[in-house]
């Protein structure tokens, strides 16, 4: 059974760094192919997509916040840190974190419940 | 890739058929095209993929088509349950959202 799980502070001060962590089993990014992903949704909005981390370690990011936001994984603990630096209000929102499976079965989404993030001023 | 979907809010009764649209700003390849349901409080949950596959476990009232720029969700008989919002999702390079649209009941 595969299990994601998102953790990290729930208020966070502007111009800081917003560090949080995705803890999930049923699966290792030490196996090819596997990944996690991060998302995030602003209150009463859309869905973005924040980054991905593969199982060899490259990193794929959002266009738009390319030079704020980082990935890395903990192989040996099952997570996956995200960090996104200089945070303002409009950073507030559920970040999500979720893993992709795209094989022969098929594709499959499996998602955390989520962590609202208030960003202060 | 930007994707529309219009309009916003969309209003239904319970046993009616109901089609979603989302357009998106250029061609996405191979059909990567895929359609979410998300309730309040919860994860985003797949409904298809490459704009016509059913993911596991999805109920056949759910439907998904179109190629190019233009898909459709569709949903044959309105459950209470199925009163939600959906957004589409393209994974060609990257991945874009939709800004959604949400199913009321009438």
């Amino acid at each position: 059974q595969i299990t994601l799980k998102e953790s990290g502070p729930t208020l966070v001060k502007s111009t800081q760094t917003l560090t949080l962590t995705c803890t999930f089993s049923g699966f290792s990014l030490s196996t090819n192919g596997m990944n996690v992903g991060w998302f995030r949704q602003p209150p009463g909005k859309a869905l973005e997509w924040l980054a991905f981390i593969y199982w060899d370690d490259i990193g794929r990011y959002s266009p738009s916040l390319k030079n704020r936001v980082s990935v890395m994984k903990v192989t040996s603990k099952n997570e996956v840190v995200l960090r996104l630096t200089n945070v303002t209000p409009e950073d507030t929102g559920t970040y999500f974190c979720a893993h992709r499976v795209d094989d022969s079965d098929g594709l499959r989404d499996y998602w955390g419940q989520g962590t609202l993030v208030t960003v202060s001023s | 890739i930007v994707l529309t979907q219009s309009p916003g809010t969309l209003s239904f009764s319970p046993g009616e058929r109901a089609s979603l649209s989302c357009r998106a700003s250029q061609t996405v390849s191979s059909n990567y095209l895929a359609w979410y349901q998300q309730k309040p409080g919860q994860a985003p949950r797949l409904l298809i993929y490459r704009a016509s596959k059913r993911a596991t476990g999805i109920p056949d009232r759910f439907s998904g088509s179109g190629s190019g720029t233009d898909f459709t969700l569709t949903i044959s008989r309105l459950e209470p349950e199925d009163f939600a919002v959906y957004f589409c999702q393209q994974y060609v390079t990257s991945i874009t959202f939709g800004q959604g649209t949400r199913l009321d009941i009438k």
